[in-house]
């Protein structure tokens, strides 16, 4: 059975502090691993997808990396400000079967 | 607008009718899912449709759910009999391709709750 865990389940940091969550997921077969950001009241949005082995990706204070040998990939959020508060999804696809498995998600609360 | 969108919003039925949700997609996104998230638990693949291709059904959880996508556009998803544990947020998302690698494209997603 394919699992993909998240940690921690939820987040509370102060305004301008760095953070960052896990994701971990089953190492053979990987194809694709993405992340979203779930806004309360919105719909999903696509943070990142990524498909090799150390992979970094960026995107203003966010960033991301891949592991897909030991099977896990980190968050990174710099200089949280409240705007980031959201759930945090991750999904893993193994061997492109366009299926994706999800985590529950990290929820982070930031303060101002 | 130029996002994914569904409707209704929210919808509120009593157990036993047949409910249908419907998904607009973005105009020229081949590849449609359904999923479901449900108090407390993740998104759960209901069923995903690419092209021409036959519908991988394979998340449904039960005949009293079916879904159809006319003209490679527009989709419903139909409940039948509505059971309380349907009760959950059904979101639509579809993508550019039909691979994996692409980024999915979420709708606001419709709220059921069976009383």
């Amino acid at each position: 059975i394919l699992n993909v865990e998240q940690s921690p389940q939820s987040l509370h940091v102060q305004e301008g502090d760095s953070t960052n969550f896990t994701c971990s997921f089953p190492s053979s077969n990987f194809y694709a691993l993405h992340w979203y950001r779930w806004e309360t009241a919105k719909s999903p949005e696509a943070l990142f997808v990524m498909t090799l082995n150390g992979d970094e990706k960026k995107k203003g204070r966010i960033s991301a990396t891949l592991n897909t040998k030991e099977g896990y990939s980190y968050l990174y959020i710099k200089g949280s400000q409240p705007e980031d508060s959201a759930t945090y999804l991750c999904a893993f696809n193994a061997g492109n079967n366009r299926k994706l498995i999800w985590g529950l998600g990290t929820s982070l609360a930031v303060n101002p | 607008g130029a996002g994914v969108s569904q409707s209704p919003s929210n919808k509120v039925t009593e157990k036993g009718k047949d409910v249908e949700l419907r998904c607009d997609p973005i105009s020229g996104h081949t590849a449609l899912y359904w999923y479901r998230q449900s108090l407390g638990q993740g998104l759960e693949f209901l069923i995903y449709f690419q092209g021409n291709s036959a519908p991988d059904k394979s998340g449904l959880p039960s005949d009293r759910f079916s879904a159809e996508r006319t003209g490679g556009s527009v989709s419903t998803l139909t409940i039948q009999r509505t059971q309380q544990e349907d009760s959950a947020v059904y979101l639509c998302a579809t993508v550019i391709g039909g691979s994996s690698s692409y980024e999915q494209y979420f709708g606001p997603g419709t709220r059921l709750t069976v009383t």
